[in-house]
């Protein structure tokens, strides 16, 4: 069974702090795929990256980054200089391999609220 | 613009009730979803479909059904059976790269 793990529940920040969030995941499959979505306060998911197993190199997209490590299981999002703008649910969500039939559903974990203060 | 819709924005039922809650999409997507959100939780998938007169239960389909009898439309009818229907329903459809594009939610309440 897939399962992915967000330990922090809320985080508040002062805005122009950076900030991380945390996800952990599991999965018994070699290849799948791990996604984060912004859900502001209008309640729509807003999809930001997504990332195949086997593609293990950071990604920076202007002030977000995405850090992926194999071997602890983990892909944290960090968001530098953040804004109030970035107050939102951040979701961290995992796939299965497409190949196999297992990329049809999505395993959510439970979000971060995040709270950017000025 | 393409897009996935979904109306209404907000639904109200009686206890008893069943209510369609309806979703389109113009981005000629095969595979699409419905997932239920309670407050302070993730999404949980109820039914997906990845063609036109297909479809499989997720993970808490008890309650609900669904219907695709075109592409671009996939209906979600919550029914008597679901004993607490409240909560924000999104529906979804997948790109070309596995990602699921959400649209706006339908936020259901029962009276």
């Amino acid at each position: 069974a897939q399962k992915v793990t967000q330990a922090q529940t809320e985080i508040s920040v002062v805005e122009k702090e950076d900030v991380t969030l945390d996800c952990v995941y599991e999965t018994r499959d070699t290849t799948y795929y791990l996604f984060w979505y912004k859900q502001p306060p209008s309640g729509e998911l807003v999809f930001l990256i997504r990332r195949n197993s086997f593609d293990e190199q950071n990604e920076i997209s202007g002030r977000y980054s995405w850090n992926f490590q194999k071997s602890t299981s983990s892909f944290n999002f960090t968001i530098t200089a953040s804004q109030v703008v970035d107050s939102a649910v951040y979701f961290c969500a995992l796939s299965g391999d497409i190949l196999t039939g297992g990329g049809n559903k999505l395993t959510f974990g439970t979000g971060t609220q995040l709270k950017v203060e000025l | 613009d393409g897009g996935i819709t979904q109306s209404p924005k907000y639904l109200f039922r009686k206890e008893g009730q069943n209510v369609t809650l309806s979703c389109e999409q113009n981005l000629n997507h095969d595979a699409m979803y419905w997932y239920r959100q309670d407050p302070g939780q993730g999404l949980r998938l109820i039914y997906y479909s990845q063609i036109v007169n297909d479809f499989q239960k997720g993970d808490i389909a008890e309650g609900y059904s669904v219907s695709r009898e075109k592409k671009e439309s996939f209906p979600l009818t919550v029914t008597s059976a679901q004993k607490n229907p409240t909560a924000f329903y999104l529906c979804a459809s997948t790109g070309q790269y596995n990602e699921q594009f959400f649209g706006p939610g339908t936020r259901l309440t029962v009276l």
